[in-house]
């Protein structure tokens, strides 16, 4: 079956820190990969995404990139803020239809001011 | 767009005790999952269902049950309830059963079993 698995936690930075979160997958084929971002006493959030290999997800400042040689797909920020201060959590959705998404355990990130 | 709607929020039970938690989305998604966030353990998958009237069981199915009469609904059951139960659960939906759709999340209800 498909696993992900993220770096250990927690993390803690200054602000405008460079922020890296690894995620590695275990799949058989060919899987979506997705970054999830929780906050405080929140549900998650779709934060990026990736499909295929060689893809680049971005947004809010956020890039991950989907690398099949390696099977990585490492969440990084050039400059964190106290706001992005969350639980991230790295996901894979498999090949076959109506495939389920499977999370890493979530690293916790704080952003000190 | 109310998107993924959870009641309630917050609730206790005792031991023993039998209750719902209700999730509803507006989104005409296909695919709704229930999962329980459990301290270091991440999101473990509880039961899914692919379409109204069908169900099937995740990772962690014992003392829950689901039905999906509609599209919209995805109601999960606590039949007895035990300390064991303690968690956040959230419901999760997705537009179809496609890889390259990600999941909408509800805000999730924090169930504590004493």
């Amino acid at each position: 079956g498909n696993s992900v698995t993220q770096m250990e936690g927690p993390v803690t930075l200054s602000e405008e820190a460079f922020l890296t979160i690894n995620c590695t997958y275990t799949a058989t084929g060919y899987p979506s990969l997705f970054w999830y971002v929780q906050y405080p006493g929140e549900g998650l959030q779709l934060l990026l995404k990736a499909t295929k290999a060689d893809d680049k997800g971005s947004n809010k400042g956020f890039e991950a990139t989907y690398r099949k040689e390696t099977t990585s797909f490492h969440l990084e920020k050039g400059s964190v803020q106290v706001s992005d201060s969350a639980v991230y959590f790295c996901a894979s959705r498999g090949e076959t239809s109506g495939s389920r998404l499977t999370f890493g355990e979530g690293t916790q990130l704080t952003v000190n001011p | 767009n109310a998107g993924v709607t959870q009641t309630p929020k917050f609730q206790v039970l005792k031991t023993g005790q039998s209750m719902t938690l209700q999730c509803a989305q507006d989104m005409n998604h296909e695919y709704m999952s229930w999962y329980r966030q459990d301290p270091g353990m991440g999101l473990r998958l509880i039961h899914y269902s692919v379409g109204a009237g069908i169900t099937d069981q995740g990772e962690v199915p014992n003392g829950y049950n689901v039905s999906r009469s509609t599209t919209e609904d995805f109601p999960l059951r606590l039949l007895s309830a035990a300390p064991s139960q303690t968690s956040v659960y959230f419901c999760a939906s997705s537009k179809t059963l496609a890889r390259n759709y990600g999941y909408t999340f509800g805000s999730g209800t924090r169930l504590t079993v004493v």
